[in-house]
């Protein structure tokens, strides 16, 4: 098993410009999420997914698109970049978000930096 | 509004003593909460976690503590270690999971 994958790990972007992060798990989870990571603010819900078709905002939803076309891929677009967008984003799963021994295993991360 | 808060951003321990790290929530809905480990350059993972009808879990030298009473829940690393140095995130679960902003832990040998 990969796990969760994602790509790029790395990425400049300009300011207007669009991008797609992507995200996949091999382990058939149902729970598909987003977060970004920034300096003093922790782990930050963007959207996430409990199932193909299904989506949600989290706690940062604007600026970012996602869609669950499947049961192992969750991208996230970014429509229009912007600076305060520069952040490292981590794609995360689980079988269930319900329940503490259900655990998300989190990817490596995509550093984006937005001039 | 923060749900979760980790109020101490870095904590400093001399390796061999006891570390405790702790999370402050306000959403009385939350029914499990987790602790996460964090390498730079690397995905959180998971550490240890509690359901909301427990106070305490114990996993080695890893031990959760929850106070329901005061919406605070701690974790304790005895005896601690370099390499347990990371950033340490408290979690809440509901129907989404809700991180704090960590605390950075450094074990000096």
């Amino acid at each position: 098993n990969a796990g969760v994958t994602q790509t790029p790990k790395f990425q400049v972007l300009k300011t207007g410009q669009s991008m797609t992060l992507q995200c996949a798990q091999d382990m058939n989870h149902e729970y598909m999420s987003w977060y970004r990571q920034d300096p003093g603010m922790g782990l930050r819900l963007i959207h996430y997914s409990v199932g193909a078709g299904i989506t949600d905002q989290g706690e940062v939803p604007n600026g970012y698109n996602v869609s669950r076309s499947t049961t192992e891929d969750f991208p996230l677009r970014l429509l229009s970049a912007a600076p305060s967008q520069t952040s490292v984003y981590f794609c995360a799963s689980s079988y269930n978000v319900l329940g503490g021994t259900d655990t998300q295993y989190f990817g490596p991360g995509t550093r984006l930096t937005v001039l | 509004d923060q749900q979760v808060k980790q109020n101490s951003p870095s904590l400093s321990v001399q390796e061999g003593r006891i570390s405790i790290l702790n999370c402050d929530y306000t959403n009385s809905m939350f029914d499990y909460f987790l602790w996460y480990k964090k390498y730079p350059a690397e995905g959180p993972t998971f550490l240890i976690s509690i359901s909301s009808i427990k106070d305490k879990n114990e996993d080695g030298r890893f031990t959760v503590f929850l106070n329901k009473s005061a919406k605070h829940l701690s974790l304790h690393i005895v005896p601690s270690q370099p390499g347990d140095s990371a950033v340490y995130f408290c979690a809440a679960s509901a129907e989404k999971l809700i991180f704090g902003q960590g605390t950075e832990l450094s074990v000096k040998p």
